[in-house]
């Protein structure tokens, strides 16, 4: 069965710092992968998908860059992270193809401080 | 373009009573529908789908959604709510076929009181 996982789970920064978050699938290949952003109150927000490696397209401009090194991993970087950054930030997948359903790692927490 | 509506950020209900969820979206396209759910510090977790095949749709914990194409919605529904149920639920729209990015919702905050 396929699995996603997703670390760090909570990250406090000073604004300024850089960032990295990481998110491997395991079990699946070739799959879309996606970087969501949620904000209180604000639901969520697409940052970044990938459908392939080295494919990223970004949804927003931003402080925030995504890679895609290898076929099942998905990297969130900054170089200096803003107060604004703050959130959680949630990775997901799907098939290539399919219905579209998004299946969503844990979540990483970011507070920038 | 597509879009989700879900009016109001919070729902309260009693525990046993019926739980409305109500979600409207916009496609220029057949639409595929979904319904998510967020229990605190959690990922979403798939509740239910709509992908053009019965326009009510059955999903987990006794939640059940129906597509409406003249009232553009898919409201969510539980005929009995349960403390469990007490979580975020997001409404989400994608374009039908595959590699069609989903639009959410702000998502609803869903309390039940004892």
């Amino acid at each position: 069965s396929q699995t996603i996982h997703q670390w760090p789970a909570t990250l406090v920064q000073p604004v300024g710092s850089p960032l990295s978050l990481e998110c491997t699938v395991e079990g699946t290949s070739n799959p879309n992968l996606y970087w969501y952003r949620q904000a209180a109150g604000r639901g969520l927000q697409l940052l970044f998908y990938s459908v392939g490696i080295g494919q990223i397209s970004s949804e927003v401009p931003q402080n925030l860059s995504a890679s895609r090194p290898q076929d099942r991993q998905f990297i969130l970087s900054s170089k200096k992270l803003l107060l604004s950054d703050s959130g959680f930030y949630l990775c997901a997948w799907t098939p290539i193809t399919g219905a579209n359903v998004l299946t969503f790692g844990a979540g990483s927490r970011l507070t920038v401080l | 373009a597509q879009s989700v509506t879900q009016l109001g950020s919070h729902v309260s209900v009693s525990e046993g009573a019926l739980v409305l969820l109500r979600c409207n979206y916009s496609s220029s396209v057949p639409p595929y529908l979904f319904w998510y759910v967020q229990y605190p510090n959690q990922g979403l977790q798939l509740l239910l789908k709509y992908t053009s095949a019965a326009t009510l749709v059955k999903g987990i914990n006794g939640f059940e959604a129906e597509f409406k194409k003249s009232e553009t919605s898919f409201h969510l529904t539980k005929p009995s709510a349960h403390m469990s149920d007490a979580a975020e639920y997001f409404c989400a729209v994608s374009e039908s076929g595959a590699n069609s990015k989903l639009t959410f919702g702000k998502g609803i905050t869903l309390s039940v009181r004892p």
